[in-house]
């Protein structure tokens, strides 16, 4: 158990729609970042932030956007869902926002587009 | 246009090294290396980093070629426990480039 959770486990929904994936990164952790893991694409950084302001954006889509909440909890809204949207959704954490800092990852949010 | 390329699987005998390798021709100056593994199921799990050095921590140890454009990760004594996939990734600036991963069946 890395301490980040995610919820919700599974999401199943149709194409059009928007959903939201929750993640409360470890007690004491500033960082959260985003990663898609998809079969054909692998695993995939989209967005970091630190201590609730953006710090680095990867491959993150014009549809997919994301904030840091005061309390360091982290949403990533994904929006206008393509069936090429159906990814395994990570969310990771370390206590510093440098890219050498050790990343804790949660379990992951599986997303179904229909 | 991949920044580390490693080979899709590998096999290791219980108990045996394994050395994992990778290589990251692209990489520059400030780029650091970092090796996570994810289990079945799970989430990736960090393994080690470096930027230059070779580097040593309870789970593995990571030799970084002296040019830098490949680096290998070592497992001393492979257990069933290590069958996971192992992922090279560069860091450069604030972004992360993971490589398609080495998929490690451990043999009994």
């Amino acid at each position: 158990d890395s301490g980040v959770t995610q919820t919700p486990k599974h999401l199943i929904t149709a194409t059009g729609q928007r959903v939201t994936l929750r993640c409360s990164p470890r007690s004491g952790d500033l960082s959260v970042y985003w990663y898609q893991q998809s079969l054909d694409q692998g695993l995939q950084f989209l967005i970091q932030y630190y201590n609730g302001e953006e710090r680095a954006k990867g491959n993150i889509l014009e549809r997919f956007s994301a904030q840091q909440f005061p309390d360091l909890h982290s949403e990533l809204n994904l929006s206008s869902l393509e069936l090429g949207d159906s990814a395994l959704y990570f969310c990771a954490s370390s206590v510093g926002g440098l890219t050498y800092n050790e990343q804790f990852f949660g379990p992951g949010t599986r997303l179904t587009v229909l | 246009d991949a920044k580390t390329t490693q080979p899709n699987s590998m096999e290791s005998n219980e108990e045996e090294p394994v050395h994992l390798p990778c290589n990251h021709s692209t990489i520059s100056g400030t780029d650091y290396i970092h090796w996570y593994r994810q289990l079945p199921s799970q989430g990736p799990e960090y393994v080690i980093h470096g930027l230059t050095s070779n580097v040593n921590n309870r789970m593995a140890s990571l030799a970084i070629a002296e040019d830098r454009k490949s680096s290998t990760l070592i497992l001393h004594r492979a257990t069933l426990r290590d069958a996971a996939v192992y992922y090279c990734i560069l860091s450069t600036g604030n972004q992360f480039y993971f490589g398609t991963g080495t998929s490690l069946t451990v043999i009994p």
